[in-house]
């Protein structure tokens, strides 16, 4: 079975910049979530989508992220502009169905520096 | 808001040896608690979870408890090998109308030496 993919793996940027990550979650799996992971810390949930609905956004910082799922399968996530905080692993995570206790799988991620 | 606490941060066993990690958690509506295991630079897999309608669960060296009364839930490793070496995560589900939301402690560094 697939896993989660995510790209690129790596983005190196400077403050202000945009930038934009992309994930394909594992074949028919319907909720997706982003995860923010910041060096020495557990994830942190910033949106969770179930097919292309917004399930809860309440930790995503609307003023610079953004994300969509148009077609219920990938993703994308931008940060316009970008701040020397947003320094991170952004992990993507699929689950198969849309209840409660579903085992989350998670992509390799993508690490990026701010600089 | 859920709020997860977890300890230690680091934790440097013999091979052989066990290891605990304890985590405990602040939503009572919370009834998943799933362990992750990230290697670095790798991405977070589960290698364990309970459900809050049961207290213990085993899977070959690992087993995991939970009080739910207490409110924490415990990760056990046993007869500990070099490749166990990682960091170690606990998450507890969001209650209420976030469903499948997950919420994770700081993590636990895993040294096992030879």
């Amino acid at each position: 079975e697939a896993g989660v993919a995510q790209s690129p793996r790596y983005k190196i940027i400077e403050k202000r910049q945009s930038v934009a990550f992309w994930c394909n979650p594992i074949s028919g799996h319907a909720t997706l979530y982003w995860y923010q992971q910041i060096l020495g810390q557990g994830p942190k949930l910033l949106i969770q989508f179930q097919n292309n609905g917004v399930v809860d956004d309440s930790q995503l910082p609307k003023d610079r992220f953004s994300a969509e799922r148009l077609k219920g399968v990938d993703s994308t996530l931008k940060i316009q502009p970008a701040k020397l905080e947003d320094s991170a692993v952004y992990l993507c995570a699929s689950s198969l169905g849309t209840g409660n206790n579903e085992k989350l799988f998670f992509g390799s991620g993508t690490q990026l520096s701010v600089l | 808001g859920e709020n997860v606490e977890q300890h230690p941060s680091t934790l440097s066993v013999q091979e052989g040896d066990s290891a605990v990690i304890k985590c405990t958690y602040s939503d009572s509506a919370s009834n998943y608690f799933p362990w992750y295991k990230q290697e670095l630079g790798k991405r977070p897999q589960l290698i364990i979870d309970i459900r809050s309608n049961v207290g213990e669960k085993k899977d070959q060296r690992i087993a995991v408890t939970l009080n739910k009364t207490a409110k924490h839930f415990s990760l056990h490793i046993t007869e500990t090998q070099p490749e166990d070496s990682a960091v170690y995560f606990c998450a507890a589900s969001m209650g209420g109308g976030s469903q499948g939301n997950l919420i994770f402690g700081k993590g636990t560094k895993l040294s096992v030496k030879p």
